[in-house]
């Protein structure tokens, strides 16, 4: 069975600083991976994807991720966070290897709070 | 304005009382989902369809119930065998490797 790990239930980081929001998963094949920002009583937003090629992996508003194969994590990073970041942040994986339906897994979600 | 159209935003439902959210698309895709999310506890599968016709149940679906007549439309219902329905309900959609797509959310409360 697959999941997804985000062993933080909120982060809290300061504006301007870096951010990390940590994710780690379990697939039986290749991961296909993703990051996803939800606002408060709005749907998720898709921010990034790996699922192959480069393991440092640029999305939109500035984030990035990093997949690391040896340590199946695949963390979101930002280089300077803005107040504006502040929502909540789910990670989840699909088994790229699955044939036919390809079940996503959400992970539980971390609540970024940068503060000004 | 292409997308998928989640309605009513907000749902009251009274004990015992059968409900039906609606998920529309125009992004022409072939798979649509429905998720439940409970505070703390991420996204839970409730039903999924792949193509028009067709749906299988996914980690949740007691409770609930789904039809696939067209491709554009996915509507849930929630029974009133579903015993603890208040939740923020989202309707998803994918095509190939890509990432899903979501709506803005349906939240149901029961009254």
């Amino acid at each position: 069975a697959q999941s997804v790990a985000q062993p933080e239930d909120q982060v809290n980081v300061a504006e301007g600083n870096p951010l990390t929001v940590k994710c780690t998963y379990s697939v039986s094949g290749n991961p296909y991976l993703f990051w996803y920002v939800q606002y408060p009583n709005r749907g998720l937003q898709f921010l990034l994807k790996y699922i192959t090629g480069d393991n440092l992996v640029k999305g939109s508003y500035g984030f990035e991720a990093e997949f690391n194969k040896s340590q199946t994590s695949f963390h979101l990073k930002k280089p300077s966070a803005l107040v504006s970041d502040s929502a909540l942040y789910f990670c989840a994986v699909r088994d790229g290897d699955s044939g036919g339906y390809q079940k996503v897994t959400f992970g539980t979600g971390t609540k970024l709070q940068v503060i000004p | 304005d292409g997308g998928i159209t989640q309605s009513p935003k907000y749902l009251f439902r009274k004990e015992g009382q059968n409900v039906t959210l609606s998920c529309e698309q125009n992004l022409n895709h072939d798979a649509m989902y429905w998720y439940r999310q409970d505070p703390g506890q991420g996204l839970r599968l409730i039903y999924y369809s792949q193509i028009v016709n067709d749906f299988q149940k996914g980690d949740i679906a007691e409770g609930y119930s789904v039809s696939r007549e067209k491709k554009e439309s996915f509507p849930l219902t929630v029974t009133s065998a579903q015993k603890n329905p208040t939740a923020f309900y989202l309707c998803a959609t994918q095509t190939g490797v890509t990432e899903a797509f979501f709506g803005q959310g349906t939240r149901l409360t029961v009254v």
